[in-house]
């Protein structure tokens, strides 16, 4: 149990459909982070918010935009995506200012046919 | 560009063996390095946080070395068992001052047989 939850698991959606995805920590940490995992590659910051404000935008493509309503949620929402774009997304949260670790959720197994 | 690097990509060992990996990272504005574990359909799990040079942590058979002078960490597991099979990575953090921003090498794939 990580305290850090994600849905859906998985995901498949076509190139012109829109959907998000959600990310909720129950840990009480004010930083939130999304990743990419593409196949044979390292994990892929994403996106850093921190206290509900975005701090870090790690060059994501435009269709890739995300929201954080909270400290405690998280969500990336997904419009006109590309094949390449397939991936597991994994969502973080961590306590700010420290160098302590992240906490992971699960993650969704995106597919884009 | 940060690069980490981590060696070997992928290990397979006998049950009841020793083993090390090794994760490399710029040696100049260091902060900290974060190992972590992550086991196939679950989520990655933090195993160390090492800050100091000269830094040793040990969590059960698994204990891990830092030098930030020379920019590596050896992370070592004693008498490997079939549940120590994982991807373990590394990471090197960044304190942007805005969240802390992680850079994970490619990992370390570990195989534990009978």
């Amino acid at each position: 149990e990580t305290g850090v939850t994600q849905t859906p698991r998985h995901l498949v959606m076509g190139m012109t459909n829109k959907k998000s995805l959600k990310c909720e920590q129950h840990l009480g940490h004010n930083a939130m982070y999304w990743y990419k995992q593409s196949a044979k590659k390292p994990l892929e910051l994403m996106f850093v918010y921190n206290f509900k404000e975005q701090t870090e935008n790690n060059s994501v493509p435009s269709r890739f935009s995300p929201e954080c309503p909270n400290s405690s949620h998280l969500f990336l929402h997904l419009h006109t995506l590309q094949p390449e774009d397939s991936a597991l997304y994994l969502c973080a949260s961590s306590q700010s200012g420290t160098a302590g670790e992240q906490y992971f959720g699960p993650g969704t197994r995106l597919t884009v046919t | 560009i940060l690069n980490v690097e981590q060696s070997p990509q992928s290990l397979h060992v006998q049950e009841g063996d020793s083993t090390n990996f090794t994760c490399s990272f710029p040696s100049s504005n260091f902060y900290a390095l974060h190992w972590y574990r992550w086991e196939t359909a679950k989520s990655p799990e933090a195993l160390f946080v090492m800050t100091l040079n000269g830094d040793e942590k040990k969590k059960g058979r698994i204990s891990a070395t830092l030098n930030t002078k020379e920019g590596y960490s050896y992370l070592y597991i004693k008498g490997s068992q079939p549940e120590d099979s994982a991807t373990y990575l590394c990471a090197f953090l960044w304190f942007t001052g805005g969240g802390n921003k992680l850079t994970f090498g490619t990992g370390t794939q570990l195989k534990v047989e009978l």
